[in-house]
């Protein structure tokens, strides 16, 4: 199993530019989630999904937009980028519960975005 | 007050020492805990899950005191292998369970 990927690994972007970034997962997971980590701030969340079809903001949603049409698949959209928005974006996902070996985040390599 | 709070550290310990980090929450309802592990510039890992009981997995044994709202990960033998940074992540159920990572613990081990 591939788990979760993600593409791109690096970009580059010019304040201004739009981009997406896509998050594929192979593990049927309902949930699905868009972080990103810069230094001394921890991972944050900026959009979540529980389920095909559905999203919801995370704590810093503004600057991004997010679409999940197919339950393997979670996109995650800059419309005009900022340079405050260069950073280390990580996907996850995971499946929901409380029980043993649930809501364990399987999380892709990472996307490092630099905005210039 | 943060939801999950974190030492950042560094904690720098020689090969072969025991070292222990902890991780409060506010939130009382939280109901599932973990350790995840992240190298530099990779993605976090799961290290292992807190149960109420306490769990160990060689090494590393993990416990939860809900009385005082916090977990703890203790690293026995400590290996250079050891260095990294050790994210606490704390689950609160409802509608949609809340997942919540503190910053970390950075880990340097030592030769």
């Amino acid at each position: 199993n591939a788990g979760v990927t993600q593409t791109p690994k690096f970009r580059v972007l010019k304040t201004g530019q739009s981009m997406t970034l896509l998050c594929a997962q192979d593990m049927n997971h309902e949930y699905m989630y868009w972080y990103r980590q810069d230094p001394g701030m921890g991972l944050r969340l900026i959009h979540y999904s529980v389920g095909e079809g559905t999203t919801a903001k995370g704590e810093v949603p503004d600057g991004y937009n997010v679409s999940r049409l197919k339950k393997q698949n979670f996109l995650l959209g800059l419309e005009s980028a900022a340079p405050s928005q260069t950073s280390v974006y990580f996907c996850a996902s995971s499946y929901p519960g409380l029980a043993t070996g649930k809501n364990i985040q399987y999380f892709g390599a990472g996307t490092r975005l630099s905005v210039l | 007050r943060k939801e999950v709070e974190q030492d950042p550290g560094p904690f720098n310990v020689p090969e072969g020492a025991t070292v222990a980090f902890n991780c409060t929450y506010s939130n009382s309802a939280s109901q599932s805990f973990f350790w995840y592990r992240q190298d530099c510039r990779k993605e976090p890992k799961l290290l292992m899950s807190v149960y109420s009981s306490g769990n160990e997995d060689g090494r590393f044994t993990a416990q939860l005191n809900r009385a005082s709202q916090y977990i703890s990960l203790l690293i026995r033998d400590s290996k250079l292998s050891d260095s990294a940074t050790y994210l606490c992540v704390v689950i609160v159920s409802g509608g949609y369970q809340k997942v919540t990572f503190g910053t970390g613990t950075k880990l340097q081990v030592i030769p």
